[in-house]
């Protein structure tokens, strides 16, 4: 089974800052998803990625495969930002959307 | 377009009831997951189809446990015998051929009294 490891579990930052969160993961991946889930709201896809880095608005995503580490990054962070992100790959053996998710990254955006 | 919609969006219930949740995919989406997520959790895998097949039923906690998708769209959830450890929110997801990025309904909140 594929492990998945998110840190840090909990974030606070001030407007303006730049945010990273980190998912490890324990095997060999095809793909990495990074979703987004407000509270109390529907869980939104930001990026799946199998290599390298993607950018959209101001997050980008970058995976490094052979260490099996990815980071989400958030440039010039907004209180509309805060919400849980979670790191989800495919579980080691099964199919693609056999997903084991990260614990998830609480993120407080304050003004 | 019309994203990913699920019904009921909440549904509670008595322990012991049969239960049906429903999920309709993004049109022309092949592959439909159902995934749920108890409180305070990330979510677990269900059940992932490809088409009308199920592809992958490994994260099916049990045989109370049961998910059809007849013509290759609309999918439901099946519960029998409900129990209160059953309580948690049940998302359906579908992706363009299991290969693209997901995209989640709003899920269902079940509660089992």
């Amino acid at each position: 089974k594929n492990e998945v490891e998110q840190s840090p579990q909990n974030l606070t930052a001030q407007e303006g800052e730049f945010i990273t969160i980190n998912c490890s993961y324990s095997v060999g991946i095809s793909a990495l998803h990074w979703l987004q889930q407000h509270p109390g709201g529907g869980i939104v896809s930001l990026f799946m990625l199998s290599s390298g880095k993607k950018k959209h608005g101001r997050l980008i995503a970058t995976i490094n495969i052979q260490e099996k580490h990815s980071s989400l990054h958030i440039t010039a962070s907004h209180p509309r930002d805060s919400a849980v992100y979670i790191c989800a790959v495919p579980n080691y053996g099964g199919s693609q959307g056999n997903l084991i998710f990260g614990k998830g990254t609480k993120l407080s955006v304050k003004p | 377009g019309a994203g990913v919609s699920q019904t009921p969006s909440n549904k509670v219930t008595e322990k012991g009831k049969y239960v049906e949740l429903r999920c309709d995919p993004i049109s022309g989406h092949t592959a439909l997951y159902w995934y749920r997520q108890s409180l305070g959790q990330g979510p677990e895998f269900l059940i992932y189809f490809q088409g009308t097949g199920a592809a992958d039923d490994s994260g099916l906690p049990n045989d109370r446990f049961f998910a059809v998708r007849p013509e290759g769209s609309v999918s439901t959830l099946k519960i029998q015998r409900t129990e209160r450890g059953d309580s948690a929110v049940y998302l359906c997801a579908s992706s363009l051929e299991g290969r693209d990025r997901v995209h989640f309904g709003p899920g269902t909140r079940l509660t089992v009294l």
